[in-house]
């Protein structure tokens, strides 16, 4: 079964705006990874955030997680055409033995030059 | 530093036969995961292999298959293809089972006619 969900399905944006992905889960989770998966190629690890931590950023992205609403959100700042991809978030559930992703549908981003 | 590699990118089968696929972990990792992605969709956890045993499953049929060798490479088989085991097949790999970031593969498409 899905555990997490994305949100938008789809996002259209112009090049130098942000792109604000959101993602939600039903249980537990250890841990919450974003990927980015380029069409017909492998995922790209974006970012680990534990369960103890709120807020990460790598470069032009930030990552929030809320455990309390079950929720996270990728924001890209400054987009490129580059960042044209589909985004998913994957949660690491506590009730699996470890390393067991749960995927979501995915968010299509994309960027217009 | 090589990431994790798949072999072969692309294939053909026909119905009914069998197939394996080959993965070899990022350097430092031990632990490989197999994933199932349809077109359109968020990628599916197949099984995990630790110390060259399965450890976890996920809900696919015994057509599916593993192996784990001593160098931590990895093998999926599919045994009787289906029409519906047209998918991107990702391998994935971490260092321990629990909590670390897990990198994925450019992934094997395979078409079965």
């Amino acid at each position: 079964s899905q555990q997490g969900e994305e949100d938008p399905q789809a996002l259209s944006i112009q090049e130098g705006e942000n792109a604000t992905m959101n993602c939600s889960y039903k249980t537990s989770i250890n841990n919450l990874q974003w990927y980015r998966q380029n069409s017909g190629r492998g995922l790209v690890h974006l970012i680990l955030i534990r369960s103890n931590e709120r807020e990460k950023h790598s470069g032009r992205l930030r990552v929030t997680l809320d455990t309390s609403k079950k929720s996270s959100s990728l924001l890209i700042t400054a987009s490129r055409a580059a960042d044209t991809a589909s985004y998913f978030c994957a949660t690491d559930p506590v009730y699996n033995q470890g390393g067991k992703l749960i995927f979501g549908q995915g968010t299509e981003l994309s960027v217009k030059p | 530093d090589a990431g994790v590699t798949q072999s072969p990118t692309h294939l053909i089968k026909t119905r009914g036969q069998q197939v394996t696929l080959r993965c070899s972990p990022k350097s430092g990792h031990d632990t490989v995961s197999w994933y199932q992605q349809a077109l359109g969709q968020g990628p599916q956890f197949i099984f995990q292999y630790y110390e060259e045993e399965e450890r976890q499953r996920g809900n696919f049929p015994d057509r599916f298959s593993g192996h784990q060798f001593p160098n931590y490479s990895s093998e999926l088989n599919v045994n009787a293809l289906l029409l519906g085991d047209s998918a991107l097949y990702l391998c994935a790999s971490s260092f321990q089972r629990y909590g670390n970031t897990i990198y994925f593969g450019e992934g094997s498409w395979l078409t079965v006619v």
